[in-house]
């Protein structure tokens, strides 16, 4: 199985400076068709996952601009350019490339 | 608008069964892969399951292999997850999701316990 390993776990941060957190995969998420299907969730507490970024780096309608998916093979970065009192919540990184899917253990931002 | 709507969980013995549904509008059910996903109560999530559009490929997490079904009635636009053999470490929230993550139901409660 592929293995999801994020860091930081938790990340506090003021409003208005920027986040970032990794992602990092035990195998490469290239598919046989080029694509590399990583994708990054918020899910803000009580509610549902929503995706944020889609393949990489391809950010969902509605979803603000300040996040920025990037990375290849097996390493992968979300950045929060200006964290809003909003962005608080659980991060996590999947990859449906392989079977079975895989999770990232979640990073809980929260506002210092 | 996509909407996924679960329905289904409950409160169920160690052993038993429980069947969730998931009703889906708004998109083309027919034209994407579906997945169940859990989250377990203060924990992460859980990739389950995921049948493709016709219904003839499954793939299945290795803890609920040959315990728990995923199947679709493309006609009905809806998803469901057969939960046999149920155990206390299949307690969490189900969520009804297409494959990618785009759209996902507001979860569905299973708890079992004694």
């Amino acid at each position: 199985d592929v293995v999801m390993t994020q860091s930081p776990l938790s990340l506090p941060v003021t409003l208005g400076q920027p986040a970032s957190i990794s992602c990092r995969s035990s195998q490469s998420l290239v598919y046989s068709d080029g694509n590399t299907y990583l994708n990054w969730f918020q899910q803000r507490p009580g509610q549902s996952p929503r995706r944020l970024i889609y393949k990489v780096s391809n950010r969902d309608s509605g979803v603000p601009d300040r996040f920025t998916g990037s990375g290849s093979g097996t390493d992968f970065t979300l950045k929060i350019s200006r964290v809003e009192a909003e962005d608080v919540g659980v991060y996590y990184c999947m990859q449906h490339t392989q079977w079975p899917h895989t999770f990232g253990q979640g990073t809980k931002l929260e506002i210092k | 608008e996509v909407q996924l709507v679960e329905s289904g969980g409950g409160l169920v013995q160690p052993g038993g069964s429980l069947r969730l549904s998931c009703a889906a509008s708004g998109f083309t059910f027919n034209g994407f892969w579906m997945s169940w996903v859990r989250q377990a109560p203060g924990k992460g999530l859980e990739w389950v399951a995921s049948i493709r559009q016709d219904g003839r490929e499954k793939y299945y997490v290795d803890s609920v292999k040959g315990r728990f079904t995923i199947s679709r009635d493309n006609a009905r636009e809806s998803l469901s997850l057969q939960m046999n053999s149920l155990r206390a470490d299949d307690t969490a929230v189900y969520y009804c999701a297409t494959r990618s993550g785009s759209d996902w139901g507001q979860g569905s409660l299973v708890t079992v316990s004694s």
